[in-house]
C-alpha cells in the first residue's frame, strides 16, 4: 500500500527557516517524481515544487523560488522541502504528492499534509 | 503561466442529480487536464487524468471530457459521498496550476 507521511510542520516566526520531510513507503520511491503542494487556510491548492526521480529536473513556483529548496534521498525514501525566509503568506497545509508520468502526468497519491504556520 | 478558471465555485445539488463542473485554461493544454476530489478532512484523491481517464477505484458515475482550452467533469447521479471540493489541474507545462475549486453542496 502506497503511503506518504509528511512531518516537520509547526509554528515559526517570519524570516526563519523550517524543513519538511515526507516519508514514502509501499512503492519504489526512486522511480517516481515527487511534489510539494500547499493549501492556505480556506483557500485552494497551490503547486509549490517538483523533483524528478533522479533529482535531474527541479521546478518551483515563482512564489517560493529562491527561498524554498526541494530535495530527495532515494536511499531513505524521503522527500524534503527546505523553507527559508518564511513569510505569513507561506502559512498553509503542505502536502507531499507522487506524480505519475514525466509529461502530462498527474498526482496519483497524496499524503495527509503537515501544517506550517508563520507568525510572530 | 497557464491560468485555470473553474466554475461554478459553489454548486448546490440533490442526491441522484447529474452535475457538471467546468474548467477553462488560458491557453491550449492538449488534454493534459486532471481532476481531484478533496474531502472535508483534507484527504485528496485523483478522479480523472488526461481529460477522460478514470483513476482506478473511482466509480463510473464520474466522467471527464474536453479539448483545447475547455474541460468538464460530470457526475451522472450524485451519491452522499460525492459532496466535497473538486479541483482541476493542468499538467501541460510548469508551473503546474490548479483551478480555484468547486464546492459541491447538498441542496
Amino acid at each position: 500500500e502506497v503511503q506518504l507521511v509528511e512531518s516537520g510542520g509547526g509554528l515559526v516566526q517570519p524570516g526563519r527557516s523550517l524543513k519538511l520531510s515526507c516519508l514514502a513507503s509501499g512503492f519504489t520511491f526512486s522511480n517516481y517524481g515527487m511534489n510539494w503542494i500547499r493549501q492556505a487556510p480556506g483557500k485552494g491548492l497551490e503547486w509549490v515544487a517538483s523533483i524528478s526521480s533522479s533529482s535531474s529536473y527541479i521546478y518551483y513556483a515563482d512564489t517560493v523560488k529562491g527561498r524554498f529548496t526541494i530535495s530527495r534521498d532515494n536511499a531513505k525514501n524521503t522527500l524534503y522541502l527546505q523553507m527559508t525566509s518564511l513569510r505569513s503568506e507561506d502559512t498553509a497545509l503542505y502536502y507531499c504528492a507522487r506524480r505519475l508520468g514525466a509529461a502530462g502526468g498527474y498526482f496519483d497519491f497524496w499524503g495527509p499534509g503537515t501544517m506550517v504556520t508563520v507568525s510572530s | 503561466d497557464i491560468q485555470m478558471t473553474q466554475s461554478p465555485s459553489s454548486l448546490p445539488a440533490s442526491l441522484g442529480e447529474r452535475v457538471t463542473i467546468s474548467c477553462r485554461a488560458s491557453q491550449g493544454i492538449s488534454n493534459n487536464l486532471n481532476w481531484y476530489q478533496q474531502k472535508p478532512d483534507g484527504t485528496i484523491k485523483p478522479l480523472i487524468y488526461y481529460t477522460s481517464n478514470l483513476q482506478s477505484g473511482v466509480p463510473s458515475r464520474f466522467s471527464g471530457s474536453g479539448s483545447g482550452t475547455d474541460y468538464s467533469l460530470t457526475i451522472s447521479s450524485l451519491e452522499p459521498e460525492d459532496f466535497a471540493m473538486y479541483y482541476c489541474q493542468q499538467d501541460a507545462s510548469f508551473p503546474l496550476t490548479f483551478g480555484s475549486g468547486t464546492k459541491l453542496e447538498i441542496k
